[in-house]
């Protein structure tokens, strides 16, 4: 069975700072994984999946996400949060079927 | 490209009563699925649908939901007699095919509250 653990449901970065949005990984065949974001009241939009292209993927909005097969990891990061970045965040995994399953989400809060 | 879109965006509806969303998915997309979100977590399946045919339904759905895609266009999400535990966003996806790893596109979300 396939899962996705997503550790630490609330993470705060000053603007300006580092973000990096921790997604771990459960599969038994080879996974595909992406990053959405959702903003309040609104659907997920895409912001990079993971195809065993490339390990690491670059996104929309400056994001980009390195698969470690090693570390059963796909984390997020951006090296500049901006206000707007203000969102939750979700990791899911394709895995054999087309079913996505999400993590919890990370509720990402930019400080001014 | 207009995107998924979903009707109504808010339904709030007495215990008891029944409901039905709608989702448009995008053109030409002949894949489509439903998850539903409760506060806190993340989206869950629900249910699947490769053109018209409903392919697969969670065992979250229990028999108080129904779901159709009639001519493989838009589709229905149906709630009868609801209750309390029905309350969460409902989310509709679509893809293009013909792989399972085509990249599911969300639409904006039918929020329900049940009272």
């Amino acid at each position: 069975a396939q899962s996705v653990t997503q550790l630490g449901s609330h993470v705060s970065v000053s603007e300006g700072a580092l973000v990096l949005l921790r997604c771990n990984y459960s599969s038994s065949v080879p996974p595909y994984l992406f990053w959405y974001v959702q903003y309040p009241n609104q659907g997920l939009q895409l912001l990079l999946k993971y195809t065993s292209a490339a390990t690491l993927v670059k996104g929309i909005n400056g994001f980009e996400a390195e698969f470690k097969k090693s570390e059963t990891s796909f984390h997020l990061t951006k090296p500049s949060a901006h206000m707007s970045d203000a969102a939750e965040y979700f990791c899911a995994v394709i895995a054999g079927t087309y079913k996505y399953i999400f993590g919890t989400g990370t509720r990402l809060k930019v400080l001014a | 490209d207009t995107g998924v879109s979903q009707d109504p965006r808010h339904k709030i509806t007495k215990r008891g009563q029944n409901v039905t969303f709608r989702c448009d998915p995008i053109s030409e997309h002949n894949r489509l699925y439903w998850y539903r979100q409760t506060l806190g977590q993340g989206p869950e399946f629900l249910t699947y649908f490769q053109n018209e045919a409903q392919l697969e339904k969670s065992r979250l759905l229990s028999d108080r939901f129904s779901a159709e895609r009639p001519k493989g266009s838009f589709s229905t999400l149906e709630i009868q007699r609801t209750e309390q535990g029905d309350s969460a966003m409902y989310l509709c996806a679509s893809s293009l095919g013909p792989t399972d790893t085509d990249t599911q596109y969300f639409g904006p979300g039918t929020r329900l509250t049940v009272l």
